[in-house]
C-alpha cells in the first residue's frame, strides 16, 4: 500500500488558488491516487483520482508527476466552504489507506 | 447530502449489548465497505464486500461481525465491545467490484460510545 506524506495544515486566501501537494513515493503502478476531504462531523467527500494523466473536474484539479511519486491538487479559487481536511490517497483494488491529511483553512 | 445513507447517526451501548450499524445505498454499486475512525485520526479499513462476498477483512476483532444480506445494504453487528471502539463507523461504496478502482462514496457515519 502506498504511504502518503503531506503537510500537517495550510492557509490560503478567499478566492486564491489552493494548491496541497502529496509525496506518494512508494505507489505502485497499479495504485491510483485518489483526494477526498472531510468537513467536520461529515464522511469524507470524494474530490478527484487519476492514474498517469492529470486530470480535472468540476471541483479541482489533479496533477501527477511523471514518475508518479508526488501530486498536486489544485482548487481554482478557493471558498470559505473549503475549508477541511484533505487526505491525499494511494489504493487499488478497493484498498485504500488514508494519511494524516493537510487541515487547509481558508481565510477572508 | 450523501447517498449512502447509515443509521443510527449516534448510539451509546454498554460493553455487554448487542446493537447493529446499518448502511444503505441504491447507486447499484457492488462494493461496499466498512472504516473506522477515531477522533482527529484519519479513517482506517476494517472490511471490504465485492458482489456480496467479503473480500479484504483488515485483522478486525471477532466482536464486530459484518453481514451484506444483499448489494444495498450492509450491517456492522456488534458485540461485546470495548472502551476503545467508541469512534466513528463510516460506510462506503462504489461502482462495480472492489477491482474497478471507482472512487469510493461515504456516509456520514455512525457515532459510536461504549460505556
Amino acid at each position: 500500500d502506498a504511504k502518503t506524506t503531506q503537510p500537517t495544515s495550510m492557509d490560503c486566501a478567499e478566492g486564491r488558488a489552493a494548491n496541497l501537494p502529496c509525496n506518494h513515493s512508494t505507489i505502485s503502478g497499479n495504485e491510483y491516487v485518489y483526494w477526498y476531504r472531510q468537513i467536520h462531523s461529515q464522511g469524507p467527500q470524494y474530490i478527484i483520482h487519476g492514474l498517469k494523466n492529470n486530470e480535472t473536474n468540476e471541483m479541482a484539479s489533479l496533477i501527477i508527476t511523471e514518475d508518479r511519486k508526488s501530486s498536486t491538487l489544485i482548487l481554482p479559487h478557493a471558498t470559505l466552504r473549503d475549508t477541511a481536511v484533505y487526505y491525499c490517497l494511494g489504493g487499488s483494488y478497493g484498498k485504500l489507506t488514508f494519511g494524516q491529511g493537510t487541515i487547509l483553512t481558508v481565510h477572508p | 447530502d450523501t447517498e449512502v445513507t447509515q443509521t443510527p447517526k449516534h448510539l451509546v451501548m454498554g460493553m455487554t449489548n448487542k446493537k447493529s450499524l446499518k448502511c444503505e445505498q441504491h447507486m447499484g454499486h457492488r462494493a461496499m465497505y466498512w472504516y473506522k475512525q477515531k477522533a482527529k485520526k484519519p479513517p482506517e479499513l476494517m472490511f471490504v464486500y465485492s458482489y456480496e462476498k467479503l473480500s479484504i477483512n483488515e485483522s478486525v476483532p471477532s466482536r464486530f461481525s459484518p453481514e451484506c444480506p444483499n448489494s444495498s445494504l450492509l450491517n456492522l453487528h456488534l458485540h461485546a465491545l470495548q472502551p476503545e471502539d467508541s469512534a466513528l463507523y463510516l460506510c462506503a461504496s462504489s461502482q462495480g467490484g472492489r477491482g474497478s478502482n471507482q472512487p469510493q462514496h461515504f456516509g456520514d457515519g455512525t457515532r459510536l460510545s461504549i460505556l
